[in-house]
């Protein structure tokens, strides 16, 4: 069975400094990996995903994400935070070959000070 | 761009009544989904559909139902609403069995019940 977890349900950084949300799966399977993000008062959007191949994902907004399949992570990154990142951030992981809907982590909350 | 669109972003209903939440997808995807979104608890998936009047349950179905008529439109039922029903509420949409291709999601009902 597939999980994940998402440590800090809070993330707090200044302006300018670097997003670090860390997301950390359970699968016994090649599995494939998501981050959403989600905007006050909105639905959830795909930031990146993994699927195959580069294990280093560029996704939008300056996000990215590294799949370590020795760590079972798929932390998220941004080198400079903008106040415009102030969101809640999910990531996600399905298992090729066996149930294909997604297994959410809890969400992190990501505070931008100016 | 597939667009997925709940018909109400905010809703207030009384205890006992009967609630519809209305969701309609536009990319001819034959998965959807209703998720309850919780502080703290992430997404839970209450019932997805895989095809026109088909229905499984998710991981909180109780107090639910859903219906689907049409390919493109999923409805959830509260048959008599509880003040613990009070949540967002989140439809999505996916291509049939596609392990790597993401979910795409509504912008969110948020459901008071008083």
């Amino acid at each position: 069975a597939q999980s994940v977890t998402q440590l800090g349900s809070h993330v707090s950084v200044s302006e300018g400094a670097l997003v670090l949300l860390r997301c950390n799966y359970s699968s016994s399977v090649p599995p494939y990996l998501f981050w959403y993000v989600q905007y006050p008062n909105q639905g959830l959007q795909l930031l990146l995903k993994y699927t195959t191949g580069a294990t280093l994902v560029k996704g939008i907004n300056g996000f990215e994400a590294e799949f370590k399949k020795s760590e079972t992570s798929f932390h998220l990154t941004k080198p400079s935070a903008h106040m415009s990142d102030a969101a809640e951030y999910f990531c996600a992981v399905s298992e090729s070959g066996g149930s294909y809907i997604p297994t959410f982590g809890r969400g992190t909350s990501l505070i931008v000070h100016p | 761009d597939v667009k997925v669109t709940q018909s109400s972003r905010y809703l207030v209903k009384r205890t006992g009544e009967k609630v519809f939440l209305e969701c309609v997808q536009d990319m001819d995807h034959e998965n959807m989904f209703w998720y309850r979104q919780d502080p703290g608890l992430g997404l839970r998936l209450i019932y997805f559909s895989y095809d026109v009047k088909m229905k499984e349950k998710g991981d909180i179905p109780e107090g639910y139902s859903v219906s689907r008529e049409k390919k493109e439109r999923f409805s959830l039922i509260l048959e008599s609403a509880s003040t613990n029903q009070t949540s967002m509420y989140l439809c999505a949409s996916m291509q049939p069995t596609a392990y790597n291709q993401p979910q795409h999601f509504g912008d969110g009902t948020r459901l008071s019940i008083l």
